[in-house]
């Protein structure tokens, strides 16, 4: 089974830019990995922010986007707020399964 | 508004089995296919096994650590998704939900609330 690679933790400040990304062990993450990216804050249901690598929820604020970046899946937050502190989630599609990264917690401070 | 409600949490002794459903509105949910994902307590996030629409063939995939041992169904004549649980192993407890990824007016990626299965004796 791949296995997906998130960085464990990322520190941005208030009004900052930070990028999370998503690596795959099988290779390079493409568009038919169909990348999505999760939202959770503690105590929560995780939400979708990102589908099919760039898409926007209904609910996504702006300043999230999503892109393929040198091989990988990444989530750009821009001008980070502090209700945007949360843990989140990559996802990538395989022939026969869907593997989640580990998760990337965000603190804005 | 798309809705999906999961029930059927609860303690359960090792060995034992139990059936999670998830109530699903909003959407054509024959037409969609669907995912349970579960989360162990302090831990990320895990695909547990999907179940494609029957129109896409209706078979179901698994991660390895729940192959054999869980089952996923649906009646599309209720817009309920299921997901039997058997062997239930102390590492199972988790919060389970259930997720669609069918597009409803423009955007995928839908979730439930979850609910809280616990393996213990």
């Amino acid at each position: 089974q791949a296995v997906v690679t998130q960085e464990p933790s990322l520190t941005v400040s208030p009004g900052g830019t930070v990028t999370l990304t998503c690596g795959s062990s099988t290779g390079a993450v493409t568009s038919d990995h169909y990348p999505y990216w999760f939202q959770q804050k503690p105590g929560q249901a995780p939400r979708t922010l990102i589908f099919d690598s760039t898409n926007k929820h209904s609910w996504t604020p702006a300043r999230f986007s999503g892109s393929l970046l040198g091989g990988k899946a990444a989530l750009t937050l821009s001008g980070a707020q502090p209700e945007d502190e949360a843990d989140y989630y990559c996802l990538l599609s395989y022939s026969d399964a869907r593997v989640f990264g580990g998760g990337t917690k965000v603190t804005v401070l | 508004e798309v809705q999906l409600v999961e029930s059927g949490g609860g303690l359960v002794k090792p060995g034992g089995s139990l059936r999670l459903s998830c109530a699903a509105s909003g959407f054509t949910f024959n037409n969609a296919w669907m995912t349970w994902v579960r989360q162990a307590p302090g831990k990320g996030l895990e695909w547990v096994g999907r179940i494609k629409s029957k129109i896409d063939g209706g078979t179901s995939d698994y991660a390895a650590p729940v192959k054999g041992r869980f089952t996923i169904s649906r009646d599309d004549s209720k817009n309920t998704l299921y997901l039997q649980m058997n062997s239930l192993k102390t590492e199972d407890t988790a919060v389970y939900y259930c997720t669609t990824t069918i597009m409803v007016q423009g955007v995928k990626g839908y979730w439930g609330q979850g609910t809280l299965v616990t393996v213990s004796s």
